[in-house]
């Protein structure tokens, strides 16, 4: 079966850096999405990866590694603003998109 | 502000009710989709729709009946539906390339529904 998988939830401190990480098997892979849900909104584009390596956006930067079945999301100077659900989905070999359930993500002061 | 938009944003239904929710989409796309969104799990796909055909169905039970009657509006018509069926529901559009798997999609709000 296809799978993603991303850790529940994480906390990390205002100002700092934090990694969320996402792991998956799926049949086939034609891209990686990260896409950030604030409680109760729609969830937004965040970044979209298909070759490995490292994409940065200002604050976000993610990075793929297809030989491992791997990415990541790096969020640096956390702001409140950050908490937030982040949602990893990978397109398959049908063009489907398979969703992660996502990591809720606390900024404390 | 997003490009598409959700109504009703909140809906709470008895079992035996039939209601519709709506979807626009202002971003000239050629898809619509249709998730269902429940706590801590995954967005499970319901339907898509590309060029107004419904090309996906994911073996949604029958209450569900979707409805495209153009490429910027998308509907979901309920009835009969179980308390298990409480969740969001999120419309989403994209414009479909040729096969790049470069298609972003786009979500709209979500209509927070509840079956007592």
């Amino acid at each position: 079966g296809q799978n993603i998988d991303q850790p529940t939830e994480m906390t990390a401190t205002e100002g700092a850096i934090v990694q969320i990480n996402c792991t998956y098997q799926t049949s086939g892979f034609n891209g990686l999405f990260w896409y950030q849900q604030h409680a109760g909104e729609a969830p937004t584009f965040l970044s979209y990866n298909v070759l490995d390596g490292l994409e940065e956006k200002g604050r976000f930067s993610s990075f793929l590694s297809r030989s491992k079945g791997y990415s990541y999301l790096l969020l640096k100077e956390l702001q409140m603003k950050d908490s937030a659900s982040y949602l990893c989905a990978v397109r398959d070999s049908n063009y489907q998109l398979i969703w992660g359930a996502g990591t809720k993500l606390i900024i404390k002061p | 502000e997003t490009g598409v938009t959700q109504t009703p944003r909140h809906l709470v239904m008895g079992m035996t009710n039939k209601k519709s929710l709506k979807c626009e989409q202002h971003l000239g796309h050629n898809a619509m989709y249709w998730y269902k969104q429940s706590a801590k799990k995954p967005l499970e796909l319901m339907f898509v729709y590309s060029l107004e055909e419904r090309v996906e169905n994911n073996s949604v039970p029958s209450r569900f009946s979707p409805e495209c009657p153009n490429s910027s509006h998308l509907f979901l018509h309920l009835h009969t539906l179980q308390p298990e069926d409480s969740a969001l529901y999120l419309c989403a559009s994209s414009q479909l390339a040729s096969g790049t798997g470069a298609e972003t999609q786009y979500f709209g709000p979500g209509t927070r529904l509840l079956v007592l």
